[in-house]
């Protein structure tokens, strides 16, 4: 089965630091995908990558899928307050029946000081 | 519409109770999926729908009985239940795509089992 490690567990920053967030895959990525959850809450889909390489950005936050597809980096420049959460990273993985199926990292909590 | 639904927000309930959660979602999506997530852990899945029908059961136990009653809608029936299976259950859903397989989280029903 495949499995994702996150690194860091947790992260404190100070607003308006930058930060990077990693995955790191057991085996090849064919998905992978950026959820943001806050505490008691839904996940909210940030970003799905899925080409070596790809790099998506949407307003601070940087994704990117390294060449050989089994390791993203996350990474917010000028962090702010509304950053504060936790992200979870997820890759696809084909369940058959055309289903696919969402693994998911232990997390990465993110605290901003303001 | 671009959001997942699920009632009700909190719920409470004995272990003699039968109550059931309910997950909706208008963007035309083919899978739906319950997870279930503790305090400090990534939602694990349970449950997975493809075109109405249950194509994933990771080993749930049969207190929890899911229904799909049509491509919006989800349920997921519960009795008696344990104290320990106290946590937030997640429902989404996905497009099928071969390409596209992001998974939209709704906000979560809290359960507590007395």
């Amino acid at each position: 089965s495949q499995e994702l490690e996150q690194s860091p567990q947790s992260l404190i920053v100070q607003e308006g630091k930058n930060l990077t967030i990693n995955c790191t895959s057991s085996k090849t990525l064919y998905g992978l995908y950026w959820y943001k959850q806050k505490y008691g809450e839904g996940l909210i889909f940030l970003m799905m990558l899925q080409k070596g390489g790809e790099e998506k950005s949407h307003e601070k936050i940087t994704a990117k899928l390294d060449e050989k597809k089994q390791q993203s980096s996350l990474h917010i420049t000028a962090s702010q307050p509304s950053h504060a959460g936790i992200y979870l990273c997820g890759a696809d993985t084909y369940s058959g029946a055309g289903s696919y199926q969402l693994t998911f990292g232990k997390g990465t909590k993110l605290s901003v000081i303001p | 519409d671009t959001e997942v639904t699920q009632t009700p927000k909190h719920l409470v309930m004995g272990m003699t109770n039968k109550k059931s959660l309910k997950c909706e979602q208008h963007m035309g999506h083919r899978a739906m999926y319950w997870y279930k997530q503790k305090a400090k852990k990534p939602p694990e899945l349970m449950f997975v729908y493809s075109y109405e029908k249950l194509s994933i059961n990771e080993s749930v136990p049969s207190r929890f009985s899911p229904e799909c009653p049509n491509s919006s809608l989800l349920n997921l029936h519960l009795h008696a239940l344990q104290p320990e299976d106290s946590a937030l259950y997640l429902c989404a859903s996905s497009l099928l795509s071969t390409q596209y397989n992001e998974q939209f989280f709704g906000p979560g029903t809290r359960l507590t089992v007395l």
